[in-house]
């Protein structure tokens, strides 16, 4: 089946512009979770939706929002852009909640100029 | 302290050999630990997965879990140049944040 795809796969803004991602889970997984990886820092957890509920959040500014759809779907934002967003933005998606695997995607490649 | 320390390497080893991968953590809440693998240009993809001190083999791969020294490591038997690539650590509570290390990459040498 399906892999967890993620579009767009490279996008490149400028400061203070908001962008949208998105990510379509493996068919069936109810859980998405977003994660922002950079070489200084890692990969660091942004949200976990399930089942169109936000149920954790990471320790970023409110700039970061996303949502979560009735198909499972999900989408991140990022408002008011600044040089130090530019990363890899993956999104991961389980079954179900917790401890469940999780089957990350490719990534979305944002440069933010 | 960082909640989760890993060293970045880079790591060479010929092929063959054994490779060992490891981290530290200070939380003591955490109890599930897992090991994945990250391509250039993928995402990364779970290894292994255990939540109770010791040893869980799965082919060529063991994880190695210490609660008492808050130290988990990765062995790869017999590796190969497939298996060039960054290793991930990852731990959560019972929250269920997931805290991952930074990233060990590793290059099987042919």
């Amino acid at each position: 089946k399906a892999g967890v795809t993620q579009t767009p796969r490279y996008l490149i803004k400028t400061r203070g512009q908001q962008v949208t991602l998105s990510c379509s889970p493996i068919s069936g997984h109810r859980s998405v979770s977003w994660y922002q990886q950079t070489p200084g820092q890692g990969l660091q957890f942004l949200f976990e939706y399930f089942s169109e509920t936000q149920r954790n959040k990471g320790n970023f500014p409110g700039r970061f929002s996303g949502r979560q759809f009735s198909n499972s779907r999900s989408e991140m934002n990022v408002s008011t852009l600044e040089l130090g967003d530019s990363a890899l933005y993956l999104c991961a998606s389980a079954w179900g909640v917790g401890t469940d695997t999780q089957y990350f995607g490719p990534g979305t490649r944002l440069t933010v100029l | 302290q960082k909640e989760v320390e890993q060293d970045p390497g880079p790591l060479s080893v010929p092929e063959g050999a054994i490779v060992s991968l490891n981290c530290t953590y200070s939380n003591s809440a955490f109890q599930y630990f897992m090991w994945y693998r990250q391509y250039s240009r993928k995402g990364p993809e779970l290894l292994m997965y255990t939540y109770s001190s010791g040893n869980k083999e799965d082919g060529r791969f063991t994880a190695q879990v210490d609660k008492s020294s808050k130290y988990i490591s990765l062995f790869i038997r017999d590796s190969q140049p497939s298996d060039s690539a960054t290793y991930l650590c990852a731990m959560s509570d019972r929250d269920d944040k997931i805290i991952f290390g930074k990233g060990t990459r590793l290059h099987i040498l042919p």
